[in-house]
């Protein structure tokens, strides 16, 4: 089946450091790629997709592109916030099932020091 | 624009005691609608999804059942709560051809 391993958490880092999430992936036919991210106490919400491989997905400066080859779809950043702080998941949908199922992987906390 | 409602936002019920949760979609129509359930420090679990009115389908075994009373209203419901029920539940929406889930402000459920 599908899955999706990100790396282990908390990652702490200073304002204005640069930031690589790594996510990987298994996934039967062509999957669909996406970052969400979770504030405290909120919801998730979409960062950023890419659809198809070599696609970059792009949001409030944050980056990741669809890597076929090697499988992944890095999260990165050039300069993190304070506001930046939260947990981001990876996660794909294959369109597998019938319905729109999105596998997640299990989230990487992201804490930005002043 | 399509905007997801969760209500209550909180609530702090007693083992034994019934659960209601209720999810309402704006904006759209027909919606695939999907439960999660999310522990603390922990991931995503899918509960239920539906894919149209009275159409649920369960992904886990467990107290909890869901309905689809209208088309774009969604509700997570228990008759009899257990201390493991505790979570942040969070609704989630997607359209019919679309693949990314579009997730609402979640219910914090303490059962105590």
């Amino acid at each position: 089946g599908d899955s999706v391993t990100q790396m282990e958490g908390p990652v702490t880092l200073s304002e204005e450091a640069f930031l690589t999430i790594n996510c990987t992936y298994t996934a039967t036919g062509y999957p669909s790629l996406f970052w969400y991210v979770q504030y405290p106490g909120e919801g998730l919400q979409l960062l950023l997709k890419a659809t198809k491989a070599d696609d970059k997905g792009s949001n409030k400066g944050f980056e990741a592109t669809y890597r076929k080859e090697t499988t992944s779809f890095h999260l990165e950043k050039g300069s993190v916030q304070v506001s930046d702080s939260a947990v981001y998941f990876c996660a794909l949908s294959d369109g597998s099932g019938g319905y729109q199922k999105v596998t997640f992987g299990t989230g990487t906390k992201l804490q930005v020091i002043p | 624009s399509q905007t997801i409602h969760q209500w209550p936002a909180t609530l702090v019920q007693p083992v034994g005691s019934p659960l209601s949760l209720e999810c309402t979609v704006e904006g759209t129509s027909n919606p695939n609608l999907y439960w999660y359930r999310q522990a603390a420090g922990r991931g995503l679990q899918l509960l239920f999804y539906s894919v149209g009115i009275g159409q649920i389908s369960s992904e886990v075994p467990q107290n909890l059942s869901a309905s689809r009373p209208q088309d774009r209203q969604f509700i997570l419901s228990s008759k009899k709560l257990l201390l493991s029920d505790s979570g942040f539940y969070l609704c989630a929406w997607s359209a019919g051809t679309g693949r990314e889930q579009y997730f609402g402000p979640g219910t914090r459920l303490t059962v105590t």
